[in-house]
């Protein structure tokens, strides 16, 4: 069925880099636009990014510009997030979702993959 | 962007119905109809329950509605069931490419 499964958490000092990683599966991949969602513990969803289905065009929430980085490799039918230096309060789970412009929402979710930042 | 106000709890007996605010500015919520609405169990990814203000995907109970007047979207679970017991989450299109989500409520079912 329709999937998404991230991978790429973990538990990672601050100031040091992650990257998470998004599989995509039984869709069309490359006509979609992605996005990258977190959630702190205990808090609610937060947007962070949105690619084009082609990677040509990147959009980010102001509170990572500059630190995090989204991409996508439509041959590997994956979805990316480079995160820079990153602090305590990016601790949260990551979601990478599926926009639908049919429907102009989040239609298609994974299953979130746990960034711990922590000295 | 600032999130969109929910209020962080609601509750209703079974057969009853509850609804769940979720308010914005003409920036987002009232100026497009673009809001949709997202439940939440424990420990589970989001699940899209409403799309472009009222629209049920399949599979979505008719027991779920969605409206909007002016900046204030409301979902409306009518019929409560012990297993609409979760968190709810509306977002919006906030206007150039970036998107909003709201603070949540929880739902209890009593």
């Amino acid at each position: 069925q329709v999937q998404l499964v991230e991978s790429g958490g973990g538990v990672v000092r601050p100031g040091r880099s992650l990257r998470l990683s998004c599989a995509a599966s039984e869709f069309t991949f490359n006509t979609y636009a992605m996005h990258w969602v977190r959630q702190a513990p205990g808090k609610g969803l937060d947007w962070l990014a949105l690619i084009s289905y082609d990677g040509t065009n990147k959009y980010y929430a102001d509170s990572v510009k500059g630190r995090f980085t989204i991409s996508r490799d439509n041959s590997k039918n994956t979805l990316y997030l480079q995160m820079n230096s990153l602090r305590a309060e990016d601790t949260a789970a990551y979601y990478c979702t599926k926009y639908n412009y049919g429907f102009h929402a989040f239609d298609i979710w994974g299953q979130g993959t746990m960034v711990t930042v922590s000295s | 962007q600032s999130a969109l106000t929910q209020p962080p709890s609601a509750s209703g007996s079974p057969g009853q119905s509850v609804t769940i605010s979720c308010t914005g500015t003409s920036s987002d919520v009232g100026g497009y109809n673009y809001v949709s609405w997202y439940q939440q169990h424990p420990g589970k990814a989001p699940k899209l329950m409403i799309y472009e203000v009222s629209k049920r995907p399949s599979g979505v109970p008719d027991r779920f509605s969605g409206s909007k007047s002016g900046n204030t979207a409301s979902l409306t679970v009518s019929g409560l069931q012990a297993e609409d017991e979760a968190d709810y989450y509306c977002s919006s299109y906030a206007g150039r490419n970036s998107y909003v989500f709201g603070t949540g409520t929880k739902v209890t079912v009593l």
